[in-house]
């Protein structure tokens, strides 16, 4: 598979403030880039999805940024709040591919009072 | 979205052992998939699981260790076969989503090989 580089392991933000995660790829095919929050003990839920067509997308508090020339995208998580401690994943797949998904590393976001 | 359930949610086995892994969604789904995510790590996909095809294994998986059925549209099972310890994981079913490659995953099952 290929990869999808994230960035940074681990962010510490306080109440109030702006969440910033973000994500690189190699391969040009990609055209669906999700994001994931994940919770201990849970399964990943599907947070904001984003194509190429399209440099931001927002829902609420959360913004992704798509750079394609750059081969990069973000996601902004504004007012962050102590409820959106959870690891984050981005993702990316490929038209065609049966929706396969290739997960960047994950950032593990703590949000403090 | 879909609703997914997994069973067992948590199991701790012995090493040379097999565990089947169900999966269950409420809905009619044609791709299935199951993932393995190493604790603290990403999640790696194991097999792409379509009703009534052989399932699609992803380098590095192979059908002997990971047996996959999908006996219909809203059922799954992963084996993990003849255990060591290295498959201690998180094992995650997910299901394509009705808008075009979304997926939504189950909460996981939590394995130890000892």
């Amino acid at each position: 598979q290929q990869q999808v580089k994230q960035s940074p392991q681990s962010l510490i933000v306080q109440k109030g403030g702006i969440s910033i995660i973000n994500c690189a790829y190699e391969n040009t095919a990609f055209d669906y880039f999700p994001w994931y929050q994940q919770f201990p003990g849970k399964g990943p839920a599907l947070l904001i999805a984003i194509r190429p067509d399209v440099s931001e997308k927002k829902e609420g508090r959360f913004t992704i940024s798509f750079n394609k020339s750059a081969k990069q995208f973000s996601l902004h998580i504004m007012d962050s709040q102590p409820g959106d401690s959870a690891t984050y994943f981005c993702a990316a797949s490929k038209a065609g591919t049966a929706s396969k998904l290739t997960f960047g590393t994950g950032t593990r976001l703590q949000v403090t009072l | 979205s879909a609703v997914i359930s997994q069973k067992p949610s948590r199991d701790i086995c012995q090493r040379g052992t097999s565990l089947t892994i169900q999966c269950q969604v409420d809905s009619q789904v044609t791709m299935m998939f199951w993932y393995r995510q190493q604790p603290g790590q990403s999640l790696t996909l194991i097999a792409t699981a379509n009703q009534g095809s052989e399932a699609t294994y992803e380098s590095g998986f192979v059908i002997d260790k990971f047996p996959i059925s999908r006996p219909n549209l809203t059922f799954s099972t992963l084996t993990v076969s003849n255990m060591s310890p290295e498959d201690s994981s998180i094992y995650l079913c997910s299901v394509e989503g009705k808008a075009v490659e979304t997926q939504y995953f189950g909460p996981g099952t939590r394995l130890l090989v000892l």
